[in-house]
């Protein structure tokens, strides 16, 4: 059964660094891609990035001078870290599966940016 | 970035209605669209990819169409649990980007 379950701080401090874990089973991720996508309360989703099956990534330019994206294949993780956090990043954080367009989402994790 | 613009943004409808929703694309994403369907406090669940294809499990009352920048959801014989928000995606060109969304209240 194919499953990803996100994992991370419910609550971030503005200008601070935001470090999220998406653990997978039931697929390599050799063999699929991995995508992390935002969802603001109230409001429609926004794709911040790939960890592609080989290896490499892919990057929401609007996001990409403060967002890493890596992997650990032998945990079955990958990893979000995005810095100098504001309150419009407050939102739900989704880690999702595909070759293209996903096909199977985790669980999300709330996220809130404030002092 | 391409740009999704969906419509309507909410629609009211009767149970056993047929209704569509549609996502305009700002230039030709080549069928590399996809539709959700979001439940309150639920992730999004995949409904159609590449414009038209079913996915698994879906039932057969949801088709996709389109080509270009042109695409449509349509769901017949609407049902009760079809009350959701829903997306539409594109994965042609990084960044990916989504419409805006479709609240589907039934009557």
């Amino acid at each position: 059964q194919v499953q990803l379950k996100e994992s991370g701080p419910g609550l971030v401090q503005p200008s601070e660094t935001l470090s999220l874990t998406c653990t997978v089973s039931g697929f390599s991720l050799t063999s699929y891609s991995v995508s992390w996508v935002r969802q603001p309360s109230g409001k429609g989703p926004e794709w911040m990035g790939r960890m592609w099956y080989d290896g490499d990534t892919a990057y929401n330019s609007a996001l990409k001078s403060r967002l890493s994206i890596s992997r650990d294949t032998s945990k079955n993780q990958v990893f979000l870290k995005m810095n100098s956090l504001q309150t419009d990043d407050t939102g739900t954080y989704y880690c999702t599966r595909g070759l293209g367009a996903p096909d199977c989402w985790g669980q999300g994790v709330m996220v809130t940016v404030s002092s | 970035d391409i740009q999704m613009t969906q419509s309507p943004a909410s629609l009211s409808a009767s149970l056993g209605e047929t209704v569509s929703i549609e996502c305009l694309a700002s230039e030709d994403i080549y069928n590399n669209l996809a539709w959700y369907q979001q439940k309150p406090g639920k992730s999004p669940q995949l409904l159609i990819y590449y414009a038209s294809s079913l996915q698994d499990g879906v039932p057969s009352r949801f088709s996709g169409s389109g080509s270009g920048t042109q695409y449509s959801l349509k769901i017949n014989s609407l049902e009760s649990e079809d009350a959701a928000t829903y997306f539409c995606l594109q994965d042609s060109e990084y960044p990916w980007t989504f419409g805006g969304g479709t609240k589907l209240e039934l009557k």
